[in-house]
Formats: structure tokens, C-alpha cells, sequence
């Protein structure tokens, strides 16, 4: 199985903040990599697929990069309701698997 | 409007089962692959099992050793979960979620399974 890792489990940050957060496959999956967000109590949002592809009705602030093993989820600058928990998933092959979850919380 | 409503859901005693549905509205629900998603309380996402928009193909998480059975009906736009010898493990909100581009575009709103005696 691929075990995905996200890194940091969590972080601080304020409104306007620039927020970056790593996914790392155990193996390449190439450019099979999703991104997720989740809101306490609500079911996750695709926010970003096949590594850096923007989701429609997502705002641009959101963006993906990386291919292979190393991927990351910038937020250019930190708005209110972006406070949330974060999920990469990889795509590549069965079974499919999560990352384990950036939460996203108010400095 | 894409909509997924999840029922089924409630509380069962370990070695129970319980049939999840998924009921599938705003789009051709025969053209997609469709998957189970499940959640245990303040716990991460977790894969469960997908079937192509035939049926054909069918792929579960290895935990499940064949307790768990996915199914759908195209004429009837549903998507189902038979779930087999439950255990305290297997609690959790379980969504459907429909995969389009290789990832999961829709959800819907979750249902919770809680095992316990």
C-alpha cells in the first residue's frame, strides 16, 4: 500500500498568511495526487486534483504543486474560512489512501 | 445540482450488520466510478471501497477481509454498502463519494454507523 505523509500535523497562522503544507508518497505516484478540505462536522471539499489542477468554484488563492513522491498545498493569503483540516489522497492505485490531516487553526 | 444522500446508518451491536444506501441525484450516475469514504470520530479520512460505473470492477481496503460488500443499481441510482460482522473499529460517519478526474469530486452529507453493545 502507498502510506502518504502529511507534515505538519498542524499549524497556527493569521489572516493574510501565506500557508504551505507537504504531502510525501511512499512511492511515486507521478501526478496522481488530491487535495482535500474539511470543515468540522461537513464532509471534505476537492479542492485540488491530479496534483495542481484547481477544482472549479475554488478560489485561486488555493494552489498544488509537486509530482513523483513530494507534493504541497499553498494558500497564498489566509482567509477566514480557510480554518479548516486539510487532506492529500493519492489517486495512483488501489488501495487508495489519505494523508493524515493538517488541521489549520487561528494564531 | 449534484446531490448524494446517505442513509442507513445507526447503532448495532458487534458481529451485526447494516446495509448503507446512497441515493444519487443531479448527474448520470451510471458514467461514474462511486466509492464509500468512511471517518471515525476525531479521526482522518479513510478509503473503503470503490465499483466502477458497471460494477465490473470492485476494490476494497484490506482491513475489511470480505466482511464488508459494495453494490450499486444504475436504474435506480443508488450506490450500497452491506456491512457484515461489525466491530468497534468499523464505527465511524461513512460517506459515498463520486470519483471523477481520479479524485472525489462529491460527497455527500455522511452517515453515521456506531458500533456497540
Amino acid at each position: 500500500d502507498i502510506q502518504m505523509t502529511q507534515s505538519p500535523s498542524s499549524l497556527s497562522a493569521s489572516v493574510g498568511d501565506r500557508v504551505t503544507i507537504t504531502c510525501r508518497a511512499s512511492q511515486s505516484i507521478r501526478s496522481y495526487l488530491n487535495w482535500y478540505q474539511q470543515k468540522p462536522g461537513k464532509a471534505p471539499k476537492l479542492l485540488i486534483y491530479a496534483a495542481s489542477s484547481l477544482q472549479s468554484g475554488v478560489p485561486s488563492r488555493f494552489s498544488g504543486s509537486g509530482s513523483g513522491t513530494d507534493f504541497s498545498l499553498t494558500i497564498s493569503s489566509l482567509q477566514p474560512g480557510d480554518f479548516a483540516t486539510y487532506y492529500c489522497q493519492q489517486s495512483y492505485s488501489h488501495p487508495l489512501t489519505f494523508g493524515g490531516g493538517t488541521k489549520v487553526d487561528i494564531k | 445540482e449534484v446531490q448524494l444522500v446517505e442513509s442507513g446508518g445507526g447503532l448495532v451491536k458487534p458481529g451485526g450488520f447494516l446495509r448503507l444506501s446512497c441515493s444519487a441525484s443531479g448527474f448520470s450516475f451510471s458514467t461514474y466510478t462511486m466509492n464509500w469514504v468512511r471517518q471515525a470520530p476525531g479521526k482522518g479520512l479513510e478509503w473503503v471501497s470503490s465499483i466502477s460505473s458497471s460494477g465490473r470492477y470492485i476494490y476494497y481496503m484490506d482491513l475489511l477481509k470480505g466482511r464488508f460488500t459494495i453494490s450499486r443499481d444504475n436504474a435506480k441510482n443508488s450506490l450500497f454498502l452491506q456491512m457484515n460482522s461489525l466491530r468497534a473499529e468499523d464505527t465511524a460517519v461513512y460517506y459515498c463519494a463520486r470519483e471523477s478526474d481520479d479524485s472525489f469530486d462529491s460527497w455527500g452529507q455522511g452517515t453515521l454507523v456506531t458500533v456497540s453493545s
